[in-house]
C-alpha cells in the first residue's frame, strides 16, 4: 500500500508570508497531483508533475517533483487570504487514475 | 476535464433510513468513484463504480451499506443505506481521466 504524507498537517499564516507544503512517500509515482479544496466544494486540480526533478509553477505556486519521483513540495509565495483551503496530493501508479494514493492534507489559513 | 454534479449538495436524515445520491458527468467516462471525506481531512475511497457489473469496494467498504448503480458512462449513483450519525460525512464523486481524477462538488450528510 502506498502512503503519502503531508506536512504541515495545519498551517496558520498571515498575508503575505512565503510558505512550503511537503508531500512525502517511500513509493515511486508515475505522477503526482496537487488540488487545491475550499469548504463546500469538492477538491480542483491544481496541477499535475511526472518528470522526475520537474518544477511547475502557477502564477504564486510552485510545484517540485522531487527526482526519483517519490516526494514533491508546493510553495505558495505572497500568501493570499484566497489561498486557503485544504491541500492535496495525489499520487498516481502505472497510468492510471484508479491507483490515485491520496496524501493526508494541509489545512492552510491565511490571515488577512 | 470533466464538468461533474452531485445532487443533493446537502441533506439532513434521520437515522436507520437510507439516503441515494447522484452523480452526473457531462462527458462519457470509464472510470467513475466514490470517496468519503470528514471536514478538513483527506479523502477515503469507497469504492470503483463499473459499468456493466458490480462497483468494486474497498476494505472496510460492503454492497449491502453502500449499494452503487453505474447504469451508463455518465452516471452514478451511491446509496448510505441503514444510516447512523457515523455516516455523517462529505461524499464525493470523481472521475478518472489519464492519471487525473475530476471530483464533483460533494453532497454534505448530516445523520441525526
Amino acid at each position: 500500500t502506498q502512503l503519502l504524507e503531508q506536512s504541515p498537517q495545519f498551517l496558520s499564516i498571515q498575508e503575505g508570508e512565503n510558505l512550503t507544503v511537503y508531500c512525502n512517500s517511500s513509493s515511486v509515482f508515475s505522477s503526482l497531483q496537487w488540488y487545491r479544496q475550499e469548504p463546500g466544494e469538492g477538491p480542483v486540480l491544481l496541477v499535475t508533475v511526472v518528470t522526475g526533478g520537474e518544477v511547475k509553477k502557477l502564477k504564486r505556486l510552485t510545484f517540485q517533483f522531487g527526482d526519483a519521483r517519490k516526494d514533491s513540495s508546493l510553495h505558495i509565495t505572497a500568501a493570499q487570504p484566497g489561498d486557503t483551503g485544504l491541500y492535496l496530493c495525489a499520487g498516481a501508479v502505472s497510468g492510471s487514475a484508479r491507483q490515485l494514493t491520496f496524501g493526508s492534507g494541509t489545512q492552510l489559513t491565511v490571515l488577512p | 476535464s470533466a464538468v461533474i454534479s452531485q445532487k443533493p449538495s446537502r441533506d439532513i436524515c434521520q437515522r436507520g433510513t437510507s439516503l441515494t445520491i447522484q452523480c452526473q458527468v457531462d462527458s462519457q467516462v470509464t472510470m467513475m468513484f466514490w470517496y468519503r471525506q470528514q471536514p478538513g481531512q483527506s479523502l477515503t475511497l469507497i469504492a470503483t463504480a463499473n459499468q456493466g457489473s458490480e462497483a468494486t469496494y474497498e476494505s472496510g467498504f460492503v454492497i449491502d451499506k453502500f449499494p452503487i448503480s453505474r447504469p451508463n458512462l455518465t452516471f452514478s449513483t451511491l446509496t448510505v443505506s441503514n444510516m447512523s450519525p457515523e455516516d455523517s460525512s462529505i461524499y464525493l464523486c470523481s472521475v478518472g481521466v489519464g492519471e487525473t481524477q475530476y471530483f464533483g462538488p460533494g453532497t454534505r450528510l448530516l445523520v441525526l
